[in-house]
């Protein structure tokens, strides 16, 4: 049941874009997204609802596709500071929850 | 600083032994969740309780039991505990019962597990 992310790592400059997938095997009620640093706890980006997109930030925004059961995550012009692992978090129609495997970005000058 | 508070932030136990890990939720904040970070298995959700109550069941243990008091914070125990628990335990809280646009969940600093 644990969303499937791809890429696993992925380095980009300053200023590229990046897609970040989630696919998951149930059918889903809502998808999170999140960022993690490295030693720090994980940032709550975005939720996206059943039948909703959702813009949590500038350039950062992400689409849910209820009938394929995935998500994606869209990084613009990426900054340096968009680097870190990259957690979609499903919740099912079971009412369960589970986090996908990680996206590891780095953002080079 | 996102307000959810964890402690202790370092705890190195023996096997066989039994921990509380403590959550104190932001101010205003009903909701209040448990995540174990392992290397292995990477981010799991444990259980979440709203407002004294479990909402929600993950990935817990049965050697695992957490509980949301009336002051609203939250602990989680682990008992029998073996090498494998050795992990990052985070709590988060949210106002509401879940997540949403108007509703962002925030992270504890996490608490880590050593079992020896």
């Amino acid at each position: 049941q644990q969303p499937v992310q791809s890429p696993q790592a992925v380095i980009l400059r300053e200023g590229e874009d990046a897609v970040i997938n989630c696919s998951s095997s149930k059918a889903l009620y809502s998808v999170h997204w999140y960022r993690q640093k490295h030693g720090e706890a994980p940032v709550f980006l975005m939720i996206l609802l059943k039948g909703g997109e959702q813009k949590g930030h500038e350039k950062i925004s992400a689409s849910f596709n209820e009938k394929k059961q995935q998500s994606s995550l869209y990084l613009t012009a990426s900054q340096l500071s968009y680097s870190g692992t990259y957690f979609c978090g499903t919740r099912d129609t079971g009412n369960q929850f589970y986090f996908g495997t990680g996206t590891s970005l780095t953002v080079i000058p | 600083d996102s307000g959810v508070t964890q402690t202790p932030k370092h705890l190195i136990t023996a096997t066989g032994q039994r921990v509380t890990l403590r959550c104190s939720p932001r101010s205003g904040d009903l909701s209040v969740y448990w995540y174990q970070q392992s290397l292995d298995q990477g981010l799991q959700f444990l259980i979440q309780y709203y407002n004294g109550e479990e909402r929600a069941k993950g990935n817990i243990l049965e050697r695992f039991s957490a509980q949301q008091f009336p002051d609203l914070h939250s602990e989680l125990n682990l008992s029998s505990l073996e090498l494998g628990d050795s992990a990052l335990y985070f709590c988060a809280s949210t106002r509401g019962s879940l997540p949403s646009s108007g509703n962002t969940i925030y992270f504890g600093e996490g608490s880590w597990l050593t079992v020896v």
